[in-house]
């Protein structure tokens, strides 16, 4: 089945230490974005890329880094900087012609403890 | 910057009653989309929207975009308590490439 595979689904992580959320998509999209969650509150862009190799900061990359050397993988690593981390990360694709909607992730609840 | 406004931000309803909520945004587009989340859950698609007066209809939600006043609104008729979720409106723009904005959501409680 074609689709896009967060994981781990629960992450706790120590003060001080950075943590890596996985996110696979097996649906040859081109497009992939980390958003955040907040309790009740909506979704902020951290980082999107657009294709292979390249990348963009959003609204709140600070504290965060992602990579893409594969199409199908786009890794989000939340670094000691990001201060108040705990939240619902949620990863999206979708394919690199626009006047498509995104498909998500299960998404990855991470605890700081 | 894109900024998308959804309003209300929390709708309590009773079952049976019909109600819109509204998604503005700021920027010329004209390609936008409607999500529903269940608590704790990811995000589905409901409605994509990719043209001015375009207008989709799935059971009892039907959705429309007016590129000119910038807005969509995502209306209810006849509400089941299974409508009960945080309905996000998002928008992307040309210029912009692939990014995509979204609203605040609308968190909808359908009673009995």
């Amino acid at each position: 089945d074609g689709g896009i595979t967060q994981s781990p689904k629960y992450l706790f992580r120590k003060e001080g230490q950075n943590v890596t959320l996985s996110c696979e998509q097996n649906l040859n999209h081109d497009a992939m974005y980390w958003y955040r969650q907040d309790p009740g509150q909506g979704l902020r862009l951290i980082y999107y890329s657009q294709i292979v190799n390249d990348f963009q900061k959003g609204d709140i990359a600070e504290g965060y880094s992602v990579s893409r050397e594969k199409k199908e993988s786009f890794p989000l690593t939340v670094t000691s900087a990001q201060k108040n981390p705990t939240a619902f990360y949620l990863c999206a694709s979708r394919p690199g012609t626009a006047n498509t909607e995104a498909f998500f992730g299960q998404g990855t609840r991470l605890t700081v403890v | 910057e894109l900024k998308v406004e959804q309003n209300p931000l929390f709708l309590s309803m009773q079952e049976g009653k019909n109600y819109t909520i509204y998604c503005n945004y700021s920027t010329t587009s004209d390609r936008l989309y409607w999500y529903r989340q269940d608590p704790g859950k990811s995000l589905e698609s409901l409605f994509v929207l990719l043209s001015n007066g375009a207008v989709k209809q799935e059971g009892r939600l039907m959705a429309s975009l007016d590129t000119k006043a910038r807005l969509s609104t995502l209306h209810i008729t006849a509400a089941v308590h299974d409508l009960s979720a945080t309905y996000f409106c998002a928008v992307d723009i040309k210029t912009s490439g692939s990014r995509l904005t979204f609203g605040e959501g609308t968190q909808l409680t359908v009673n009995p």
